[in-house]
C-alpha cells in the first residue's frame, strides 16, 4: 500500500517570503498523480496544484510550484510571496492512475502553515 | 456554480445514538466520496460511489457505518450506535470521474459524540 509522509507538522513564514513544504511518498507503482490540498480554518479542502507522475516538468500555479523528484519519491510545494491568506493546513496526497483504486486519495498527516504579518 | 454542500455543519450527539450526515454533490458529478478526518488518524477514505456501480465500502471502519446514494445524486452517511471514537470531521467530495479528475470537497460535518 502507498504511504504519504509530511515530516513538518508546523511551519511559519513571514509575509512576502518563500516557504517550502516537504512530502515524500512510497509506492511500487509507476502511474499515479500527486496533489497538494489546502484546508483553511473554514475546513473547505481546496486543490492547490497537481502533478502527473509521467511528466518530468514541474507543475506551477501562479505563486505555487512543486519540485517533483520521482526517483527520490519526493514532492515538495514551494509558496512564493507568501500571503496572509495562505495560512492553512496543507495536505500532500497521492492517487493511482490505473487499476482498481484510482479514486482513493491517500493523504499525508498535513503541515500547518502560518503566515505572519 | 454551487459547490459540494454538507449538512449539518456541526452535530453533537450522545453515545449510542444514530446520526445521519448528508452530502449534495456538484450537479453532473458521477463520482462521490466520503472521507473522515480525525486527530489521530488524519484523513481516511471511507466509501466511493460511481454512477450505478456497486460502491467501494472498503474504508468503512465497522458495520455501524453505512452509506447510500439515491438517484446518483445525494448521499447519506449513517452511523449507528455512535461511539466517542467516531468523533471527527466527515468530508464529502465529488468529481467528474476517477484518477486525475479533481475531487471537490464540501465543508464537512464536525461530529462530536459525548
Amino acid at each position: 500500500a502507498q504511504t504519504v509522509t509530511q515530516s513538518q507538522p508546523e511551519m511559519s513564514v513571514q509575509e512576502a517570503e518563500t516557504v517550502t513544504l516537504s512530502c515524500t511518498y512510497d509506492t511500487s507503482e509507476n502511474n499515479y498523480y500527486l496533489f497538494w490540498y489546502k484546508q483553511p480554518p473554514s475546513r473547505q479542502m481546496i486543490l492547490v496544484i497537481r502533478q502527473e507522475a509521467y511528466k518530468q516538468q514541474n507543475a506551477t500555479e501562479n505563486r505555487f510550484s512543486v519540485n517533483f523528484q520521482k526517483a527520490a519519491k519526493s514532492f515538495s510545494l514551494k509558496i512564493s510571496d507568501s500571503q496572509l491568506g495562505d495560512t492553512a493546513m496543507y495536505f500532500c496526497a497521492f492517487i493511482f492512475n490505473s487499476g482498481g483504486s484510482n479514486y482513493k486519495l491517500t493523504f499525508g498527516k498535513g503541515t500547518l502553515l502560518t503566515v505572519n504579518p | 456554480g454551487a459547490g459540494v454542500s454538507q449538512s449539518p455543519s456541526n452535530k453533537v450527539t450522545e453515545k449510542g445514538k444514530d446520526v445521519e450526515l448528508r452530502c449534495d454533490p456538484i450537479s453532473g458529478h458521477t463520482a462521490l466520496y466520503w472521507y473522515r478526518q480525525s486527530l489521530g488518524q488524519g484523513l481516511e477514505f471511507l466509501i466511493y460511489f460511481q454512477g450505478n456501480s456497486a460502491p467501494d465500502k472498503s474504508g468503512l471502519p465497522s458495520d455501524r457505518f453505512s452509506a447510500e446514494r439515491t438517484g446518483g445524486s445525494v448521499s447519506t452517511l449513517t452511523i449507528q450506535r455512535t461511539q466517542q471514537e467516531d468523533s471527527a470531521v466527515y468530508l464529502c467530495a465529488s468529481s467528474f470521474g476517477q484518477g486525475i479528475y479533481e475531487q471537490y470537497f464540501g465543508p464537512g460535518t464536525r461530529l462530536t459524540v459525548t
